[in-house]
């Protein structure tokens, strides 16, 4: 197994321009989402998803869009970057409810200038 | 979800146990205790979570007393790869909030020499 894979690792971005974060999972988790952090912070959810079809927004959403088209996949989309965006991306899956035990892939660190 | 309060930092010596406690006053009666630990530039991992009392895997204890309000994490004979940082988490697999993990600042744990 891969686990959650996570692609780019590093991607700098020009104010404005927009792009997709990719995330991918192969152990069959119904749960993924995904979180930002900043230096000196915890991990703040952006949005979430249960299952293929259904996501919703967590705690930042704002500045981002999500899909849930295969139980595997879970881009991220930035619609227009802005410096605040400038960020640790990191992608999760779980089996189940929220206090699965969730797994985490190795993160983007964007950068918008 | 509870909210959850944790030291900043720790430091400890090679060798040494560290128990790292975090309080959550407000936690409901349906909700688990859950601990990740985040290497730098990597993305957090599962450790150990339970409800009451105390549970033990291969690389931790967790206590948690009677009234719930806190719980430690123990880690025993510390070594220098254990230098990360170290996230409480209080959720309800049940919680009306939906999927959403509050990770918080954590505590940063510095193991020397």
């Amino acid at each position: 197994n891969a686990g959650v894979t996570q692609t780019p690792k590093f991607q700098v971005l020009k104010t404005g321009q927009s792009m997709t974060l990719q995330c991918a999972q192969d152990m069959n988790h119904e749960y993924m989402s995904w979180y930002r952090q900043d230096p000196g912070m915890g991990l703040r959810l952006i949005h979430y998803s249960v299952g293929a079809g259904i996501t919703d927004q967590g705690e930042v959403p704002n500045g981002y869009n999500v899909s849930r088209s295969t139980t595997e996949d879970f881009p991220l989309r930035l619609l227009s970057a802005a410096p605040s965006q400038t960020s640790v991306y990191f992608c999760a899956s779980s089996f189940g409810q929220e206090l699965a035990e969730q797994y985490f892939g190795p993160g983007t660190r964007l950068t918008v200038t | 979800l509870a909210k959850t309060t944790q030291p900043i930092s720790m430091d400890s010596y090679e060798g040494q146990e560290v128990n790292i406690t975090c309080s959550h006053n407000n936690i409901a009666t349906n909700d688990y205790i859950t601990w990740y630990q985040q290497f730098p530039s990597q993305g957090p991992r599962f450790i150990i979570q339970g409800y009451k009392t105390k549970v033990t895997n291969e690389v931790a204890s967790l206590f948690i007393p009677a009234d719930r309000k806190s719980s430690t994490l123990s880690l025993p004979r510390v070594s220098l790869s254990d230098t990360a940082v170290y996230y409480c988490l209080v959720g309800d697999e049940y919680s009306n909030s939906g999927y959403a993990l509050n990770f918080g600042k954590g505590t940063s744990l510095l193991v020397t020499p």
